[in-house]
């Protein structure tokens, strides 16, 4: 079984959808990420949260939300959708002091 | 600002043969952490190599190695023996040391040809 799963891995929607991303992980990690991938940018930090009570701004937060329910579960979502957030999302975690990210499949995100 | 730059958007390389993939990087910082990560079809990202930038020995993992010049700043990924299933995107990465935040390279496309 996978390490950190997300769900759903695919998913259409229309603007002004509100929709929600979610991700899980068995390492036993304090530390989650979510990114965010565009075509030729790279990836790009959302939201990072070290512990259930920690949640901070990444780069580009605008547009998104985000809920640690439990130290395994992270989501993140989009209030209403728009179609420039059409992309692909990635959660990552990891285990502090350790420098070493792992990142989940992705949800790949279309916004009509 | 951090910066990472990859100025390679594709490369192709035959199988067996090696190949070389830049990366430089913005920071006024003195400690801090490099990376490559590999996207193959599949999406997933995958760690290839780490480099902490204390160390004056260049990172190995097995057909993958760094070429690491903290004055240069630079940061190249040297992958031997190419195989097909080296075909992926590949992102370098930086972090400054005790941070949180991953800054990524735009990627490289690779291509490998039998």
């Amino acid at each position: 079984d996978a390490d950190v799963t997300q769900t759903p891995r695919n998913r259409i929607t229309k603007t002004g959808k509100r929709i929600m991303l979610e991700c899980s992980q068995t390492k036993g990690h304090d530390r989650m990420y979510w990114y965010r991938q565009d075509p030729g940018l790279g990836l790009r930090l959302i939201y990072y949260s070290f512990d259930v009570k920690d949640i901070n701004k990444g780069e580009i937060s605008d547009g998104y939300s985000v809920s640690r329910q439990a130290q395994a579960k992270f989501s993140l979502s989009l209030e209403s959708a728009i179609p420039n957030q059409t992309a692909l999302y990635f959660c990552a975690t990891e285990k502090a002091g350790y420098n070493e990210q792992f990142f989940g499949p992705g949800t790949r995100l279309t916004v009509l | 600002a951090q910066t990472v730059t990859q100025s390679q958007p594709e490369m192709s390389v035959q199988e067996a043969e090696t190949v070389t993939l830049s990366c430089t990087y913005d920071t006024s910082e003195s400690d801090y952490y490099l990376f490559w990560y590999k996207q193959p079809p599949s999406r997933q990202m995958i760690l290839v190599i780490r480099q902490e930038a204390y160390k004056q020995q260049n990172a190995t993992e097995n057909r993958f190695s760094v070429n690491f010049q903290k004055a240069a700043k630079s940061f190249s990924l040297k992958i031997s023996d190419s195989q097909l299933g080296d075909a992926a995107m590949y992102f370098c990465a930086y972090r400054f040391y005790n941070t949180d935040k991953l800054i990524f390279g735009t990627g490289t496309r690779l291509q490998v040809f039998p």
